[in-house]
């Protein structure tokens, strides 16, 4: 275990829908990324936030936008849902910018 | 473009055997190259690197970086079932982390 938690777990849904996705740091952790895994893609960063700032982008779509709250912990949003879309989502954090990240359970997205 | 590589994609081999894995990297103000196993879950961390030529060790695995060459070695000795995962090696600087593509490990009985 981690530390890092994620939910929901999974999440089914529909094209064109939107979903939000969560996940708390572990303890002190000010640094949370995202990143997007599919079978074809391998894990591909989305974004970084560091102390509620935005800190990184990586390919992020337009669609899907991302926070940082003031208690630490991060919501992904996925709009306008497509198929492609569908994908194992984790979040990983780490104490300070450019150390070593820990990842979270991950969020199964299923978008039919 | 960042780009991290990995070498070979997949590797089979049986209980005993030694194996390494490749990685290399281009990567913008290049800071820490990191190690990771994914088994059917999230990627656990195994390796921070930042300063060539000191190898890290955990019981069978040891990894080292070579700055010089864009590169990192990941070793395993005498090898066992359960190394059986995918491999990543990510390399960034202060902002953002490039993974691999992974190197799938499969250790037969």
């Amino acid at each position: 275990d981690s530390g890092v938690t994620q939910t929901p777990k999974h999440l089914i849904t529909a094209t064109g829908q939107r979903v939000t996705l969560r996940c708390s740091p572990r303890s002190g952790d000010l640094s949370v990324y995202w990143y997007q895994q599919s079978l074809d893609q391998g894990l591909q960063f989305l974004i970084q936030y560091y102390n509620g700032e935005e800190r990184a982008k990586g390919n992020i779509l337009e669609r899907f936008s991302a926070q940082q709250f003031p208690d630490l912990h991060s919501e992904l949003n996925l709009s306008s849902l497509e198929l492609g879309d569908s994908a194992l989502y984790f979040c990983a954090s780490s104490v300070k910018q450019g150390y070593e990240q820990y990842f979270g359970p991950g969020t199964r997205l299923t978008v039919t | 473009e960042d780009k991290v590589v990995q070498s070979p994609l997949s590797l089979v081999v049986h209980e005993g055997d030694t194996v390494t894995l490749n990685c290399s990297y281009e990567v913008t103000n290049f800071r820490s190259l990191l190690w990771y196993k994914q088994e059917k879950k999230a990627p656990t961390f195994l390796f921070m690197l930042t300063s060539s030529g000191i190898e890290k060790k955990s019981g069978r695995l040891s990894s080292i970086l070579d700055k010089k060459e864009l590169s990192s070695i990941l070793n395993i000795t005498a090898t066992q079932t359960g190394d059986s995962a995918i491999y990543l090696c990510a390399a960034g600087n202060n902002n953002d982390m490039r993974f691999g593509a992974g190197t799938r490990l499969t250790v037969k009985p």
